[in-house]
């Protein structure tokens, strides 16, 4: 089975901080790499899907990179908005192993 | 509008039994694969269970291989997970996700929350 770790767990940030999440696989997924973004009580949303694709009607603030087995989830200028739970996910058509979760708190 | 939306979740004894719907519309249903997520109270995401657009591949977890099972209604446009000898450890929120390789995990239903305890 492949395991998705990313990197950190937590984050301490501020407004207008640029922020980098890291995901790594335990083996080659080619882009088949998703990032979510959670809230409190709401369903995950999907930002980004194939390493780099970033989703209709998602700030533009949000990029993704990589391939392989490292990608990256950058924030190029943190806004209010975005203090939440982040994951990273190797998916196919119907499975996905997600990573932990990276949690952004404001600093 | 595209939608999807779980039924079934309670509270059961730990050995008990489970079945969870998913109603989907707003799109063409057996166009995508399908998918169950769970997350329990203040933990992360974990995938449990999916299928493909006609039922031909499916997979499980191993934490719930053998226990679980999946089914898909394509005529009803429907989604279900059979869970059979539950856990206090399957206690969670089950999310329904529309799953495709084109685009990830692109819709999530609201989940129904299933809590397993004596």
């Amino acid at each position: 089975d492949i395991q998705m770790t990313q990197s950190p767990s937590t984050l301490s940030a501020s407004l207008g901080d640029r922020v980098t999440i890291t995901c790594r696989a335990s083996q080659i997924i080619g882009s088949w790499l998703a990032w979510y973004q959670q809230k409190p009580g709401k369903a995950p949303h999907l930002l980004i899907h194939k390493a780099s694709i970033l989703e209709s009607g998602v700030p533009s603030r949000f990029s993704g990179s990589g391939s392989g087995t490292e990608f990256t989830l950058t924030i190029s200028s943190l806004q209010p908005d975005d203090f939440a739970t982040y994951y990273c996910q190797q998916y196919n058509s119907y499975s996905g192993t997600f990573g932990q979760g990276t949690k952004v708190e404001i600093k | 509008e595209v939608q999807l939306v779980e039924s079934g979740g309670g509270v059961v004894r730990p050995g008990g039994s489970l079945r969870l719907s998913c109603a989907a519309s707003g799109f063409t249903f057996d166009d995508f694969g399908m998918t169950w997520v769970r997350q329990a109270p203040g933990k992360g995401l974990e995938w449990v269970s999916g299928i493909n657009w006609n039922g031909g591949s499916i997979g499980y977890a191993d934490s719930v291989e053998g226990r679980f099972t999946i089914s898909r209604d394509n005529a009803k446009n429907s989604l279900h997970l059979q869970m059979n000898a539950l856990r206090d450890d399957d206690t969670a929120l089950y999310y329904c996700v529309r799953s495709s390789a084109r685009d990830g995990f692109h819709v999530w239903g609201q989940g129904t929350m299933v809590i397993v305890s004596s």
